[in-house]
């Protein structure tokens, strides 16, 4: 069975801060997604990593696949209180021979003005 | 037009009621789904549908049942739902399952129900 595990589950930080949350698998994915939903709305596509090592930049957003893509990382630099949300990884791959799309176990994160 | 639009946003049931959920997308995707969302709980996967006929049924009880009626449209028929059955309700589209390329998933906003 592929699991992701995202960690820390929960986190509340200061504007300005840093900060990085972890999706961690024993799984290979093909490709791996983060998402970040606010309340009551639907997740939004936020990148997409494919290759082993990918690094991605969006703004103040890194994005990391591990080397051996069972593993990603999503580093926030200066975090703002509009960064406040659900953060969600996504991996796809195969689990023999069927396609499957797997959701992490979410990092809710809060950042104080 | 790059958006899945769902209706209603807010729903409130009552156990013996028949009610519909809808969602619509126009981005020419032929995979969509439909997800359930717990409070602070990652989506489940409910359904898939595939080029308008269903793929994927993740052991969903009949009381909710999908309808594909073409390739933009996806329903969820609900009838005699429980108050356990209250959460937020995503439909979800993407171009292809499997996908030919990776580009995840495009969601709507939800619908948020409640069964009283």
């Amino acid at each position: 069975t592929q699991l992701l595990e995202q960690s820390p589950q929960f986190l509340s930080i200061q504007e300005g801060e840093n900060l990085t949350v972890y999706c961690n698998s024993s799984s290979v994915f093909s490709s791996l997604q983060w998402y970040r939903q606010e309340p009551g709305e639907g997740p939004v596509l936020l990148v997409t990593v494919v290759t082993g090592g990918e690094v991605k930049k969006l703004k103040r957003l890194t994005f990391q696949f591990g080397d051996a893509r069972k593993d990603s990382s999503l580093h926030i630099t200066a975090a703002q209180p509009g960064d406040t949300g659900l953060y969600l990884c996504a991996g796809e791959g195969t689990t023999s021979g069927t396609y499957k799309y797997i959701f992490g176990t979410g990092t809710r994160l809060k950042v104080l003005a | 037009d790059t958006e899945v639009t769902q209706t209603p946003k807010h729903l409130v049931m009552g156990m013996t009621n028949k009610k519909s959920l809808k969602c619509e997308q126009h981005m020419g995707h032929r995979a969509m789904y439909w997800y359930k969302q717990k409070a602070k709980k990652p989506p489940e996967l409910m359904f898939v549908y595939s080029y308008e006929k269903l793929s994927i049924n993740e052991s969903v009880p009949s009381r909710f049942s999908p309808e594909c009626p073409n390739s933009s449209l996806l329903n969820l028929h609900l009838h005699a739902l429980q108050p356990e059955d209250s959460a937020l309700y995503l439909c979800a589209s993407s171009q292809e399952r499997p996908p030919l390329r990776p580009g995840g998933y495009t969601f709507g906003s939800g619908t948020r129900l409640t069964v009283v």
